[in-house]
């Protein structure tokens, strides 16, 4: 158990459909972080919350959505996808951005978009 | 040229031997440096971070980073098959309030009994 709790653990959507993906951290964090890992690519970082703030925003198409409605929650809504998007998305927190500091990061949720 | 550069791999190894996972960075002005390790299917976890020109050591671990050349590596001493997993070498961008991190693609290492 890492602290940070990631759902669903999979998740398959058609092109047309609206879906969101969760994340719950239980480490009194103060940032959230959301990243993609797709196959043969590094991890990219696509959206971070500091403090309930969004204060990055990666050039992320619109058809992703965050919302961060407390320090403990994140969410990524999906809409219109594309099958490029099918990927591992990673959620992570940390405390507060120490140069030394550690990510700590769910599950992940792999998403198939057909 | 990729900010954070690594050799893809599989690097495999025997047991007991010595694993060198390298990576380079193109900004200059990073100033963190870390390794996490994924297990197949599992999220990554930090196993060492330095900042300093030098070598860290961990256990059997030891992280060596060189600014001038911009080379960060990490030693893993006696290998055991359960060190088999990616190492995904990451970079700290900018002197921001959160930990804004660039990965390598990582490399695969394979300990074989």
């Amino acid at each position: 158990e890492t602290g940070v709790t990631q759902t669903p653990r999979h998740l398959v959507m058609g092109m047309t459909n609206k879906k969101s993906l969760k994340c719950e951290q239980h480490l009194g964090h103060n940032a959230m972080y959301w990243y993609k890992q797709s196959a043969k690519k590094p991890l990219e970082l696509m959206f971070v919350y500091s403090l309930e703030e969004r204060v990055e925003n990666n050039s992320v198409p619109s058809r992703f959505s965050p919302e961060c409605p407390n320090s403990s929650h994140l969410f990524l809504h999906l809409h219109t996808l594309q099958p490029e998007d099918s990927a591992l998305y990673l959620c992570a927190s940390s405390q507060d951005g120490h140069f030394n500091e550690k990510l700590f990061f769910g599950s992940g949720t792999q998403l198939s978009v057909l | 040229q990729k900010e954070v550069e690594q050799n893809s791999g599989p690097l495999s190894v025997p047991e007991g031997a010595i694993a060198s996972l390298n990576c380079t960075y193109s900004d200059r002005g990073s100033q963190s440096f870390f390794w996490y390790r994924q297990y197949s299917g599992k999220s990554p976890e930090l196993i060492m971070f330095i900042y300093s020109n030098g070598d860290k050591e961990d256990g059997r671990f030891t992280a060596q980073l060189n600014k001038a050349s911009q080379y960060v590596s990490l030693l893993i001493r006696d290998s055991q098959p359960s060190d088999s997993a990616t190492y995904l070498c990451a970079v700290r961008r900018g002197n921001t309030g959160f930990q804004k991190l660039v990965f390598g693609t990582g490399t695969r290492l394979l300990v074989s009994p």
